[in-house]
């Protein structure tokens, strides 16, 4: 029962370079959700999916990109990745978009470090 | 724009004792909130909520919430606290306008003193 599945764990990248961050569900979840968190910050959420192909920007999208060609993966990009990117990203999912939106599964997290 | 506000960054509190995690929330409409545990290197795990009835909802852990309108306040409570208790504890809310957007607080960090 893996429920959200993020890889890596950990990461550190130099400026400029690019990476991607898996994240995928085995619950069959039509809304995904990528959020990261900074100390003392709460979590911010990034950008998130209602289903395969749909993609919308949370609050915090500048830097990021992401897709979803399957209801499973929903990877979160970084193209040019900079110093105020170092953070722990997590990804999660809800059944649905009704009361339940709230009720999310998380994944145990990706800490990137940007130097 | 929805805000939610944890005015402790950290609670203490001896094993045994009664614990209360404070919240407020501000949304437009009705609001739906929940309350998330994580324990140290993991994920958010997801405790209770409330969306509609009954102004005290009990969750997982012996955990339970009490829902205030008039103070737009989702108090945490637990009545008897255990030293496994500790951890960092999230609240959240989002408008039941349709809107997926959960906004969380800032955590507040529980510790429970043997």
């Amino acid at each position: 029962n893996a429920g959200v599945t993020q890889t890596p764990k950990f990461r550190i990248l130099k400026i400029g370079q690019s990476m991607t961050l898996q994240c995928t569900q085995d619950m069959n979840h039509n809304y995904m959700y990528w959020y990261r968190q900074d100390p003392g910050m709460g979590l911010k959420l990034i950008y998130y999916s209602v289903g395969a192909g749909i993609t919308d920007k949370g609050e915090v999208p500048n830097g990021y990109n992401v897709s979803r060609s399957t209801t499973e993966d929903f990877p979160l990009r970084l193209e040019l990745a900079a110093p105020s990117q170092t953070s722990v990203y997590f990804c999660a999912s809800s059944s649905s978009g009704g009361p339940l939106a709230g009720e999310l599964f998380f994944g145990e997290g990706s800490r990137l470090t940007v130097l | 724009a929805q805000s939610v506000a944890q005015p402790e960054d950290q609670v203490n509190v001896a094993e045994g004792n009664p614990l209360t995690v404070k919240c407020t929330y501000s949304v437009s409409g009705n609001p739906y909130l929940f309350w998330y545990v994580q324990y140290p290197n993991r994920g958010l795990q997801f405790l209770l909520k409330y969306i509609t009835g009954d102004n005290l909802v009990k969750g997982s852990y012996g955990f339970e919430a009490e829902f205030n309108k008039s103070q737009t306040s989702f108090h945490l409570k637990k009545p008897s606290a255990l030293v496994s208790d500790s951890a960092l504890y999230f609240c959240a809310a989002r408008s039941g306008a349709g809107s997926y957007q959960l906004t969380f607080g800032k955590g507040t960090k529980l510790s429970v003193i043997p």
